[in-house]
């Protein structure tokens, strides 16, 4: 079954750290790019970073960049995301995705459950 | 920065048929890449749905179809039932100066009367 647990989250205070992790089974992950996608609360889904399968390519939201950091461990098929100076307006649930590109297509094919990231005094 | 604009929510009775527009913005305008569209039930995660415009995933019922014209999208439902009651989105992919993104529509909540 392929499967994406992600880790990490918590309470922090402005301008503190974090770093989120996403465990991947039942793929192989060192095949696909990977994700991460977040959801502030009663809000819609914005995309964060995403990173290509060698990690030659990363890309990330105007919103994070700077801030936040991608990265992946093949060899543990784990994916990260180090969050730095963090921002009120960065709380929200944070889910991991793999990500598929055919020709035209670019998307997530495969989501985790999330997890809360909330940032406060 | 992309938009993709989704009417913030539709609805209908069992057995009906909706369909949910995803219309890009001018800065967006002609864009090549295909759209995806994703469901998100009460409380979970979002779920792929439809990809490459018109594709279902396996295990998505046929009663869910998408199509692509342009800077537009849509999604329909046919045979409406209860489970379908969620949160839709649609997702495409852009280039900018700084680098290419992922981009999602504002969402669309369906209500099954």
């Amino acid at each position: 079954e392929v499967q994406l647990v992600e880790s990490g989250g918590g309470l922090v205070q402005p301008g503190g750290s974090l770093r989120l992790s996403c465990a991947a089974s039942g793929f192989s992950f060192d095949d696909y790019a990977m994700h991460w996608v977040r959801q502030s609360p009663g809000k819609g889904l914005e995309w964060v970073s995403g990173i290509s399968w060698d990690s030659k390519n990363i890309d990330y939201a105007d919103s994070v960049k700077g801030r936040f950091s991608i990265a992946r461990d093949n060899a543990e098929s784990s994916l990260y995301l180090q969050m730095n100076n963090l921002r009120p307006e960065d709380t929200a649930l944070y889910y991991c995705a793999k990500g598929r590109v055919v020709n035209l297509s670019y998307y997530m094919d495969v989501w985790g459950t999330g997890t809360t990231v909330t940032v406060s005094s | 920065q992309s938009v993709l604009t989704q009417p913030p929510s539709v609805s209908g009775a069992p057995g009906q048929r909706v369909t949910i527009s995803c219309t890009g913005s001018s800065s967006n305008s002609g864009s090549i890449y295909d759209v995806h569209w994703y469901q998100q039930l009460p409380g979970a995660a979002p779920k792929l749905l439809i990809y490459g415009n018109n594709n279902r995933p396996s295990g998505v019922p046929d009663r869910f179809s998408g199509s692509k014209s342009g800077t537009s999208a849509s999604l329909a439902i046919t045979g409406l039932q209860v489970e379908d009651e969620a949160d839709y989105y649609c997702q495409s992919y852009h280039f900018r100066l700084s680098g290419p993104y992922y981009v999602f529509g504002t969402g669309t909540k369906v209500t099954v009367l």
